[in-house]
């Protein structure tokens, strides 16, 4: 069965700093990847996702996100990070052909001034 | 394009009492699913559906809750009758079957039961 795991309950960044958001999978197979953001009081929206070709993936906001198939690991990465990007943050894995997702337990961001 | 539309946003019922939560999909969306998040079981898949027709609710929690599709842009997820422990933000969301498995988020209902 597919799972997901964010290591990370908490995180938190000097405004400006550079961020990394540790995601790792497991399938079978190369599954479809997302990162999802959701900030308070507000539904999930899709900041980025995977499925074949350059594992290097750019997102909004200035999110990126690396899949390494040798490591099972989808992290996301912010050079420089806003107050705004105080949220949480969810990656999801779903394999190829179904439609549903599978979510990790999310991890805060919290952004010090 | 609306997005995915949740309603009531809101509702603050008392324990024993019935609730419906709606939403409305995407146009042209086949799957829908209804999510249930809390702070001790985060983001939980209660059920979802391919065409209007259920395709997995194995989780969702008790018989109290049941869900409906009766056409392509209206479900309702009831519970009946509530209790404080479903008290959590219930999430709809959307997909076409066509795609790369992005699902579309609603608002969102907040369901606090007293």
């Amino acid at each position: 069965a597919q799972s997901v795991t964010q290591p990370d309950i908490h995180i938190t960044v000097s405004e400006g700093a550079s961020l990394e958001l540790r995601c790792n999978y497991s399938y079978g197979a190369t599954p479809y990847l997302f990162w999802y953001v959701q900030s308070p009081g507000q539904g999930l929206q899709l900041l980025l996702k995977y499925f074949s070709g350059d594992t290097l993936v750019q997102g909004i906001k200035g999110f990126e996100a690396e899949f390494k198939r040798s490591q099972s690991s989808f992290n996301l990465r912010k050079p420089s990070v806003h107050w705004s990007d105080a949220a949480e943050y969810f990656c999801a894995v779903g394999p190829a052909g179904f439609q549903k997702l599978v979510f990790g337990t999310g991890t805060r961001l919290l952004v010090s001034p | 394009d609306a997005g995915v539309i949740q309603s009531p946003r809101h509702e603050v019922t008392e324990m024993g009492q019935e609730v419906t939560l709606r939403c409305k999909p995407i146009s042209g969306h086949d799957y829908l699913f209804w999510y249930r998040q809390t702070m001790m079981r985060g983001l939980e898949l209660l059920i979802y559906f391919n065409n209007n027709v259920p395709i997995d609710d194995s989780g969702m929690p008790e018989d109290r809750f049941s869900a409906k599709m009766p056409n392509a842009s209206f479900s309702t997820l009831k519970i009946q009758p509530s209790e404080p422990r479903d008290s959590a933000v219930y999430f709809c969301a959307s997909t076409p079957t066509l795609g790369d498995n992005e699902q579309f988020f609603g608002p969102g209902t907040r369901l606090t039961v007293l």
